[in-house]
């Protein structure tokens, strides 16, 4: 079994300031893993995801998570946030068999203030 | 666009009067989750069919059930709610096996009265 641990529940920071929401994993088998965003009253949307390969993953609105299997971390990172990116950020993970049944941490809220 | 559907996106029930939430899909995706979030909290995963093969986790309460009559159309029936199964309700799709990424409706708001 899979568990996701995201010790920070709120972030708060000033526009243009970077950030880092943490996010550790346990598992005994080898998983993939999810950074999911959700604003209020809607669902979730992909953020990034590492498969295979470049531990480095990036996404389109300029966030990158980096995997550290020695550390079972994916911590998420964005040089410069804006208030747009206000918003909850869930980590998930899943093994990479079977159905990838996904196991969600319990979330950070970014709170991006002018 | 391909996309993930549900309807309604808020719903108010009473105390044990029976409720169905319903999602579809457009991608013509195999498998079809259905997520309860409580406020402030994880998804929490309650069920999910591959094809018509319907999977329940170990600790979904029998009071939630769960229709798929095709492809497209995934329902979740609540048969007597009570004011702990006040939640958002996410439905997900993703392709099958060897396929890691899920894409998510937008959430139906359920209120229990």
């Amino acid at each position: 079994a899979q568990s996701v641990t995201q010790l920070d529940s709120q972030v708060p920071v000033f526009e243009e300031a970077p950030v880092e929401l943490r996010c550790n994993y346990s598992s005994s088998v080898s998983v993939y893993l999810f950074w999911y965003v959700q604003y209020p009253n809607q669902g979730l949307q992909l953020l990034l995801k590492y498969l295979s390969g470049s531990t480095l993953v990036e996404s389109i609105n300029g966030f990158e998570a980096e995997f550290n299997k020695s550390q079972t971390s994916f911590h998420l990172r964005k040089p410069s946030v804006h208030i747009s990116d206000t918003a909850e950020y869930f980590c998930a993970v899943s093994d990479i068999t079977g159905f990838q049944k996904l196991v969600f941490g319990t979330g950070t809220r970014l709170l991006v203030s002018p | 666009d391909a996309m993930v559907i549900q309807n309604p996106r808020y719903q108010v029930t009473q105390f044990g009067k029976p409720v169905t939430l319903s999602c579809s899909q457009t991608l013509n995706h195999n498998v079809m989750y259905w997520y309860q979030q409580k406020s402030s909290q994880a998804p929490k995963l309650l069920f999910h069919y591959y094809d018509k093969d319907f999977n329940n986790e170990a600790d979904t309460p029998d009071n939630f059930q769960s229709r798929r009559p095709n492809t497209s159309f995934c329902f979740l029936d609540i048969r007597s709610p009570g004011l702990g199964d006040a939640a958002m309700y996410l439905c997900a799709t993703s392709r099958g096996q060897g396929a890691a990424e899920q894409y998510f409706g937008p959430g139906t708001r359920l209120t229990v009265t």
